[in-house]
């Protein structure tokens, strides 16, 4: 157990739809990072927070937004849902967002847009 | 930025050992090494980090030359529950102050059979 929590293990939604993921860090992480793994893109970084802040920027579709609350649970929302957004959504947190602190990865949560 | 390259595949036996080496020629002075199992469907899970020389852990252990542009994962007597996919990452800076972005490569798929 990573100590990452993520919430919904499974999401079905439609086209044009908004959905939000969760993430809760492991206890005593500051930083926050999104990434997106579909079947022929591997793990693509989306996004970066620490301590709250935006630190990082990916290839996140304007379509996608994040934030990092003051409690350090971070929300992805996906909005304009399209069928190529379907994908298994992980979150990771390390201690400081440094790149050489290793990351600790949730089971993700497994989108499909239909 | 610094870029890995790693095998797409690699097939082994039972109880054999397995070495995964991974190319980074453009690796920074203060970069470490971090390699990250992935089981389908999960979270990548930290295996081992290292600067130089040979770290080693109770699950795998990590050579890197002098000049720091490769290093090699090695498995000591696999089984078929380490079949997964091995990530080589290596610390990036993002372009925003302070903020990184980790970028994985497409991984090298390790199938271990009776």
């Amino acid at each position: 157990d990573s100590g990452v929590t993520q919430t919904p293990k499974h999401l079905i939604t439609a086209t044009g739809q908004r959905v939000t993921l969760r993430c809760s860090p492991r206890s005593g992480d500051l930083s926050v990072y999104w990434y997106q793994q579909s079947l022929d893109q591997g793990l693509q970084f989306l996004i970066q927070y620490y301590n709250g802040e935006e630190r990082a920027k990916g290839n996140i579709l304007e379509r996608f937004s994040a934030q990092q609350f003051p409690d350090l649970h971070s929300e992805l929302n996906l909005s304009s849902l399209e069928l190529g957004d379907s994908a298994l959504y992980f979150c990771a947190s390390s201690v400081d967002g440094q790149p050489n602190s290793p990351l600790h990865f949730g089971n993700g949560t497994r989108l499909t847009v239909t | 930025l610094a870029k890995t390259t790693q095998p797409i595949s690699m097939d082994s036996y039972e109880g054999q050992e397995v070495n995964i080496t991974c190319s980074h020629n453009n690796i920074a002075t203060n970069d470490y090494i971090t390699w990250y199992q992935q089981f389908p469907s999960q979270g990548p899970r930290f295996i081992i980090q290292g600067y130089k020389t040979k770290v080693t852990n109770e699950v795998a252990s990590l050579f890197i030359p002098a000049d720091r542009k490769s290093s090699t994962l090695s498995l000591p007597r696999v089984s078929l529950s380490d079949t997964a996919v091995y990530y080589c990452l290596v610390g990036d800076k993002g372009l925003t102050g302070g903020g990184n972005k980790l970028t994985f490569g497409t991984g090298t798929q390790l199938k271990v059979e009776l």
